[in-house]
């Protein structure tokens, strides 16, 4: 079964909004990284949380980690066209530090 | 900005084939990765590899996949007798720093497989 969940699968707001994706995941981690695809393209990282972090900024970008949930949420305020894309969660496993398993994805649109 | 560099960017063959996608890794990088993505949809690990041999890998990654390190700056993937369900966009990431303590990947762009 799938480590990492993102909720919703699919976004659409207006430009400026701000646009909350959710991840979920089963099993203990050493961190949670967030990466943006634009269609066809490779995947870029965005930011990196770690287990013992629950809050990180970085711009427009501002995630958050519940351990004890399992669950973590990507918030991009004031959000731009050029933010159109899809966000994946990453997990880092406790038990397999190399393996890093991304989840679904949120396909994000944002509309002029 | 050091980038992760793959080769050939699109690769057609025809099922029962050998394909071999390389990937020159960021130079100082240490852990090295290849996931798959079918058509969009999720990004599926594969394998690891970490000092010169596989770290982890998936159940995917079955006995017709292989990974090499032969030159100390390429990576590369074969796929032994490929079929049509391993039609989808390889994708190659390095790593630089611990796993342990979580370090971001850099990805290349990507080699479309397309098995005919």
């Amino acid at each position: 079964s799938q480590q990492g969940e993102e909720d919703p699968q699919a976004l659409s707001i207006q430009e400026g909004e701000n646009a909350t994706m959710n991840c979920s995941y089963k099993t203990s981690i050493n961190n949670l990284q967030w990466y943006r695809q634009n269609s066809g393209r490779g995947l870029v990282h965005l930011i990196l949380i770690r287990s013992n972090e629950r809050e990180k900024h970085s711009g427009r970008l501002r995630v958050t980690l519940d351990t004890s949930k399992k669950s973590s949420s990507l918030l991009i305020t004031a959000s731009r066209a050029a933010d159109t894309a899809s966000y994946f969660c990453a997990t880092g496993l406790y038990s397999s530090a190399s393996k890093i398993i991304f989840g679904s994805g949120t396909r994000l649109s944002i509309r002029p | 900005e050091p980038e992760v560099t793959q080769t050939p960017s699109h690769q057609v063959t025809q099922m029962g084939q050998e394909v071999i996608l390389r990937c020159v890794p960021i130079s100082n990088h240490l852990y090295f990765y290849w996931y798959r993505q079918i058509l969009g949809q999720k990004v599926e690990f594969l394998v690891s590899f970490y000092n010169n041999e596989i770290s982890e890998k998936s159940e995917i990654f079955d006995d017709q996949f292989s990974v090499e390190r032969p030159d100390g700056s390429n990576f590369t993937l074969k796929i032994r007798s490929t079929k049509l369900e391993d039609s989808a966009m390889y994708f190659c990431a390095s790593g630089g720093g611990s796993q342990l303590l979580g370090s971001p990947l850099h990805f290349g762009n990507g080699t479309r497989l397309t098995v005919t």
